[in-house]
């Protein structure tokens, strides 16, 4: 059973350009997470959503930053017009759909994004 | 707010055993688990306690007590491969978020 999936590992943007991270959960997962980590920090979480839902958004910046989670396909997070204070490693985790509060989140390797 | 508060660095030797403690303040609380992380690689979760007492798992054994708003991870018979850094995590509400501490590097030394 492969674990959570994340591409690219590694990606380079300059000032202004677009960033597009992607995300697929664990098989059979459909409740996904996304946190961010700066260095030297702990993460910090963003956004949670279920398919075709965004359900908790209270840790997105409110501009630049969106994600989704379609029918089909990766949760994708993306992000307008970078700026140098968003390189960061940005982390996926993946739950089952249960209804507890506190289900196991399985992590991704991340991306690391850089802005030039 | 919220904050999850952990020693910054901890160092032991090979075969020794430590504790890596954390105290929490949050407005909401599910239970608290712990993430091992290499290199800033994937975290990889170790354990979880929604109720007070010990958890067991092997070499690494994870301890609450919610009147305190504390917890411990403790680990056994350390190993170098056992030096990364550790994260206590609270379940913060209805959505499952994680709460993160700062985080805990161990130095395994031989």
């Amino acid at each position: 059973n492969a674990g959570v999936m994340q591409n690219p590992r590694h990606l380079v943007r300059r000032r202004g350009q677009e960033a597009r991270l992607r995300c697929s959960p664990m098989k059979g997962h459909s409740h996904v997470y996304w946190y961010r980590q700066l260095p030297e920090e702990g993460l910090k979480f963003m956004v949670y959503l279920q398919k075709e839902n965004i359900i908790d958004e209270s840790g997105m910046p409110k501009e630049r930053f969106s994600a989704e989670f379609p029918k089909e396909g990766p949760s994708i997070l993306r992000i307008q017009q970078v700026v140098r204070g968003d390189s960061a490693a940005y982390f996926c985790a993946s739950s089952l759909p249960g209804q507890k509060f506190t289900d196991t989140q399985y992590f991704g390797p991340g991306t690391r994004l850089t802005v030039l | 707010g919220q904050s999850l508060e952990q020693p910054s660095e901890v160092t032991a030797v090979e075969g020794a055993i430590v504790q890596i403690n954390c105290t929490y303040q949050t407005s909401g609380f599910y239970g608290l688990s712990w993430y091992q992380q290499h290199d800033g690689g994937a975290p990889t979760f170790l354990s979880y306690n929604a109720l007070d007492g010990l958890e067991e798992t092997g070499r690494f054994s994870s301890f609450l007590s919610r009147s305190d708003s504390y917890g411990y991870l403790l680990l056994q018979e350390l190993q170098m491969k056992d030096s990364a850094s550790y994260f206590c995590a609270v379940h913060g509400g209805a959505t499952n978020k994680l709460i993160f501490g700062t985080g805990t590097l161990l130095a395994v030394q031989p």
